[in-house]
């Protein structure tokens, strides 16, 4: 079964920190995507890599940026956060043309 | 713009009936779609996929049929369990996921 782990279920913090969510996955997928998910929002795409050191922005990626330094990690960095980030941060994996597979979300609080 | 949506926010069935939860899309350039379950606390889980050169695939009690006519696809699940319970969510499949909104699928017993 492809595996995702996203690295923290609960994670709370303060407007302004720099903040850290990894995402590891074990099948060896090249392409992996950060969605986040809100109430009446569905999820929407924040970043994606279709490869190691390759990143595309997703509809929403202002306030966000992303590292692949290795194909199985992939990291979302919120700069600076703000309250509005409070949100169930999702990542997926996926072979090319794949359907993706989805880790079990990290709920994010900005205080 | 485009989009995929779902026609119902929440579908109540009995135990044992048939659900069905539809799905309509906008851009007939669309080519591949999927049904993705989300219960409480979890990720999305895949279901089902199909691409638009089908208009029926089948699973383990689902079946999805896609009316590409009407741009219209739908999910229907045989004999409803209550671990059916989730949300449920189509997505067109293009350079990352675009889903609709969800539909609410509760049993009852």
């Amino acid at each position: 079964d492809v595996k995702v782990t996203q690295s923290s279920r609960y994670l709370v913090k303060r407007t302004g920190e720099k903040v850290f969510l990894e995402c590891v996955q074990d099948m060896d997928h090249e392409n992996m995507f950060w969605y986040r998910q809100d109430p009446g929002l569905g999820l929407r795409l924040i970043y994606f890599s279709y490869d190691v050191k390759m990143k595309e922005k997703g509809d929403i990626p202002e306030g966000y940026s992303v590292s692949r330094e290795k194909k199985e990690r992939f990291s979302l960095i919120l700069e600076s956060a703000s309250t509005n980030q409070t949100s169930m941060y999702l990542c997926a994996s996926s072979l090319i043309g794949q359907p993706q597979h989805f880790g079990d979300g990290t709920r994010l609080s900005i205080l | 713009g485009e989009s995929v949506g779902l026609h119902l926010p929440t579908l109540s069935v009995q135990e044992g009936d048939n659900s069905i939860i539809n799905c309509a899309y906008s851009n007939s350039a669309s080519d591949y779609f999927i049904w993705y379950k989300q219960e409480s606390g979890k990720g999305p889980q895949f279901i089902i996929d199909i691409r638009s050169n089908m208009d029926k695939r089948q699973g383990q009690r689902v079946t999805v049929l896609l009316n590409k006519t009407v741009k219209h696809l739908s999910l229907q699940i045989a004999a409803t369990q209550p671990g059916d319970s989730a949300v449920y969510f189509c997505a067109e499949n293009r350079r990352a996921l675009t889903f609709g909104s969800g539909t609410r699928l509760q049993v009852q017993p």
